[in-house]
């Protein structure tokens, strides 16, 4: 495996699951983000982990919870989700020194019903 | 409040034509602008970036026009090829100590033969 990873790469859930999103990253950085992107929205930032610890939080809701166990994996635990949720994940990778360039996964199409 | 406005928000284009994408910021802090291309089924990648002290930075076709005091920059595609065929994301960071890339809404580009 090469680049940023993203499992699985399509789920559906209902409102009451509970179900997690994993990605995993083979480029020796140490800074790990969450962004989820919508149709006709701006690519939004969800979570930041640097070294594994979180760095930024813009205003989630708590249905969303991160986790990052080391500086290749990173998960985004979700609950009770809303159909607004529905949306792509996309996880992405840099060095923490340069976190202007980020390197993206594939994404993680997510559909609440 | 949208920071990075992007148009158009469609584009065709012929073959061998040039590809103009345009985006204003309202920041003046942001100082690297990178544009991100994502093709179906991919996250975004990295395509080209620029820093405000120059206003004009070329790699093979594409090239991004800078221009500091009207806050734009643009991206073009020259002798556009149907493998171009993607959306185009422009962004905006401030400082290397920000992790926070804010994006614009995308265009979607269509190269036709």
């Amino acid at each position: 495996e090469t680049g940023v990873t993203q499992t699985p790469r399509h789920l559906v859930m209902g409102m009451t699951n509970k179900k997690s999103l994993k990605c995993e990253q083979h480029l020796g950085h140490n800074a790990m983000y969450w962004y989820k992107q919508s149709a006709k929205k701006p690519l939004e930032l969800m979570f930041v982990y640097s070294l594994e610890e979180r760095v930024e939080n813009n205003s989630v809701p708590s249905r969303f919870s991160p986790e990052c166990p080391n500086s290749s994996h990173l998960f985004l635990h979700l609950h009770t989700l809303q159909p607004e949720d529905s949306a792509l994940y996309l996880c992405a990778s840099s060095q923490d020194r340069k976190r202007d360039e980020q390197f993206f996964g594939p994404g993680t199409r997510l559909t609440v019903l | 409040q949208q920071q990075v406005k992007q148009s158009p928000q469609s584009l065709i284009v012929q073959k061998g034509g040039i590809s103009i994408i345009n985006c204003a910021y309202e920041n003046t802090a942001f100082d690297y602008f990178p544009w991100y291309q994502q093709f179906p089924g991919k996250g975004p990648a990295l395509l080209i970036a620029i820093r405000p002290d120059v206003s004009e930075k070329k790699e093979g076709r594409f090239t991004i026009s800078f221009n500091k005091s009207a806050k734009q920059f643009s991206l073009h595609i020259m002798d556009s090829q149907p493998g171009d065929s993607a959306t185009y994301f422009c962004a905006a960071t401030k400082g290397a100590g920000s992790y926070q890339l804010t994006f614009g809404k995308g265009t979607k580009l269509s190269v036709i033969p």
